[in-house]
């Protein structure tokens, strides 16, 4: 089965501080990768979303990540955090052969003005 | 489109009761999925549908949650009978098999008292 691990739990940074989440995720096939954010008291949104292709995948706001198919991972990046960017993020693996999502536990990230 | 839209958006009950959560997915999709998320165990998939079928139910908790999809317009997650551990934001996404990409309805909060 696929899994999903997202190394940091709670990240806490003041503003214009670099960000970069980590994602690992267990599958030896073709696999679609994503990143999603989850404003306080809201849905989860997609940040960005990996196919094929280019492996720097530039999303919304500022946010990249990176696929690096050796090790498996989808990084999260942004150079420059701002205060609007506290939420908590989530990795997620979609398989090519089926349509089943595989999400991470989340990372919390809280911005200090 | 106005999204995957989910109601109710607060369900107050007592135990015991039944609680019925209803979901539209967006309008072609043929993928539906339902999590729920936690404090402590983040966002857990229960179940999801392709094109109407239960494909995987092995995150449903136990008999007391039961889903349906009577077609693509709608699906129902009902729990009977409803206990304090059931308290969770419930998420309903949506997505097109072919394009992967799942989109989120805005959770229903359950609390059971």
């Amino acid at each position: 089965a696929q899994s999903v691990s997202q190394h940091n739990h709670h990240v806490i940074l003041s503003e214009a501080a670099s960000l970069e989440l980590g994602c690992n995720y267990s599958y030896g096939g073709t696999v679609n990768l994503f990143w999603y954010v989850q404003y306080p008291g809201q849905h989860l949104q997609l940040l960005l979303k990996y196919f094929s292709g280019d492996p720097l995948v530039k999303g919304i706001k500022g946010f990249e990540a990176e696929f690096i198919k050796s090790k498996f991972s989808f990084n999260l990046r942004k150079p420059s955090v701002q205060w609007s960017d506290t939420a908590e993020y989530f990795c997620a693996v979609n398989a090519n052969t089926g349509n089943q999502f595989y999400f991470g536990t989340g990372t919390s990230l809280t911005v200090i003005p | 489109d106005a999204g995957v839209i989910q109601s109710p958006r607060h369900e107050v009950t007592e135990m015991g009761q039944e609680v019925t959560l209803r979901c539209k997915p967006i309008s072609g999709h043929n993928s539906l999925f339902w999590y729920r998320q936690t404090m402590m165990r983040g966002l857990e998939l229960l179940i999801y549908f392709n094109n109407n079928v239960p494909i995987d139910d092995s995150g449903m908790p136990e008999d007391r949650f039961s889903a349906k999809m009577p077609n693509a317009s709608f699906s129902t997650l009902k729990i009977q009978p409803s206990e304090p551990r059931d308290s969770a934001v419930y998420f309903c996404a949506s997505s097109l098999m072919s394009r992967a990409e799942a989109f989120f309805g805005q959770g229903t909060r359950l609390t059971v008292v």
